[in-house]
């Protein structure tokens, strides 16, 4: 059971290039998020999704866009990346009965 | 707005020196407060939930409880391999469960 798979680990990119972050789970959960976790901050939510084909914005939801086409992946997009996208992300995910959130990995990114 | 604030933000025990950490929350209708634990390079990892003033839980030597006002985790006797940090989280009423998490207290105990 791999549980929140997040793809890629590690990436670096230039300022204004595009990337997607995926979100793979493997739990049938309807509620799917991406964090970020910057160094003093805490973990920030981006956006959100409460089921297949639904999103909904966090706190800190400019500058991303997400989809989420099948139940089962959540896709976090910087369509042109500033060096304050540097971090690192998460996602998590949990059912609807179930308050427990699961996370993957974490994706580290760096925007130069 | 919801808010949390993690006290210490760094504790540095020996082994076998209890302490608490400390979790101060504002959240209008609480309906959980939420403790996990991250490894360096890994995401959070759930621990506790806990939904009303003077609950109490417990996992080996961790021990977490609830006023209406704050949360704490008590460690007994740590071990080196509790250390971690340590997050709180409050999930406020609302849609999509959504949570709010504190910065964190950095634990460390040397052997």
């Amino acid at each position: 059971n791999a549980g929140v798979t997040q793809t890629p680990k590690f990436r670096v990119l230039k300022t204004g290039q595009s990337m997607t972050l995926l979100c793979a789970q493997d739990m049938n959960h309807e509620y799917m998020y991406w964090y970020r976790q910057d160094p003093g901050m805490g973990l920030r939510l981006i956006h959100y999704s409460v089921g297949e084909g639904t999103t909904a914005k966090g706190e800190v939801p400019d500058g991303y866009n997400v989809s989420r086409l099948k139940k089962q992946n959540f896709l976090l997009g910087l369509e042109s990346a500033a060096p304050s996208q540097t971090s690192v992300y998460f996602c998590a995910s949990r059912d609807r009965i179930n308050e427990k959130l699961f996370f993957g990995s974490g994706t580290q990114l760096s925007v130069l | 707005e919801d808010q949390v604030t993690q006290s210490p933000e760094a504790l540095r025990l020996q082994e076998g020196e209890s302490s608490s950490l400390n979790c101060s929350y504002t959240v209008s209708g609480l309906r959980g407060l939420f403790w996990y634990r991250q490894d360096p390079g890994k995401g959070p990892e759930f621990l506790f939930t806990l939904y009303s003033a003077g609950e109490e839980k417990e996992k080996e030597r961790l021990k977490a409880t609830l006023t209406k006002k704050e949360s704490f985790l008590h460690i007994t006797a740590p071990k080196p391999e509790d250390s971690a940090t340590y997050l709180c989280a409050v999930q406020g009423p609302g849609s999509g469960s959504r949570l709010t998490f504190g910065e964190g207290t950095q634990l460390t105990v040397n052997p």
